[in-house]
């Protein structure tokens, strides 16, 4: 089954402790992004991912950082995260270019104290 | 989301047709999307339409496209329990082809 896996679904930390959230996806998609949802502000964009070893800046990468060592894999890193990442993170995949259908991962809650 | 601007609550009838609406700022936006979530899950494609179409129509779904006032709209016919939801606009452009920008979000609930 073609999907885009996110673990884990649900995280509580607390400030300053590093944390990844890994995000996988099976279909051989080139591109790969970040999203956080945040009440009333959408989905916005984190980084972003056009192939192996390609990774940019989306709207608001302050506070975190991304690999893609293999193509199928996108970990987000919160090397010390703070009490305003608090939010609901969505990792997505598609064929090769955004603009190409959009497969999203079921979401990670992360609450930080 | 702030160049894609919704509504962000909708409250229909079951069986009335439901208007979600979006405006965008940007003229060179080159593809619009709906895409909807449903509660505890990620985004999935409604559908799209290209910036030189006007209207896009997909069983009960009809997407209307004023490229003039940079508005967009999806219309669910015959709304169902089923369709309760966020509904998110968004858009692509030819002055940054490599992301999405989002709108907010619109949450549709459907009465009895």
């Amino acid at each position: 089954e073609a999907q885009v896996t996110q673990n884990p679904r649900y995280l509580i930390t607390v400030t300053g402790k590093k944390l990844t959230v890994t995000c996988s996806q099976n279909m051989n998609h080139e591109y790969m992004s970040w999203y956080r949802q945040d009440p009333g502000l959408g989905l916005r964009q984190i980084y972003y991912s056009m192939n192996v070893e390609v990774t940019d800046k989306g709207d608001v990468p302050e506070g975190y950082k991304v690999s893609r060592k293999e193509k199928r894999n996108f970990p987000l890193i919160l090397e010390s995260p703070s009490p305003n990442q608090t939010s609901l993170y969505f990792c997505a995949s598609s064929l090769g270019q955004p603009t190409d259908t959009q497969y999203f991962g079921p979401g990670t809650r992360l609450t930080v104290l | 989301g702030e160049d894609v601007e919704q509504s962000l609550f909708l409250s229909v009838r079951e069986g009335d047709s439901s208007v979600i609406n979006c405006t965008y700022t940007d003229s060179s936006s080159t593809y619009l999307y709906w895409y909807k979530q449903e509660p505890g899950a990620g985004l999935q494609l409604l559908t799209y339409i290209f910036s030189n179409m006007d209207m896009k129509q997909d069983q009960r779904l009809t997407v209307l496209l004023n490229k003039k006032d940079k508005h967009l709209s999806l219309r669910i016919a015959d709304t169902q329990t089923g369709d309760s939801a966020i509904y998110f606009c968004a858009e692509t452009r030819r002055s940054s082809a490599s992301k999405i920008i989002f709108g907010s979000g619109t949450r549709l609930s459907i009465r009895p």
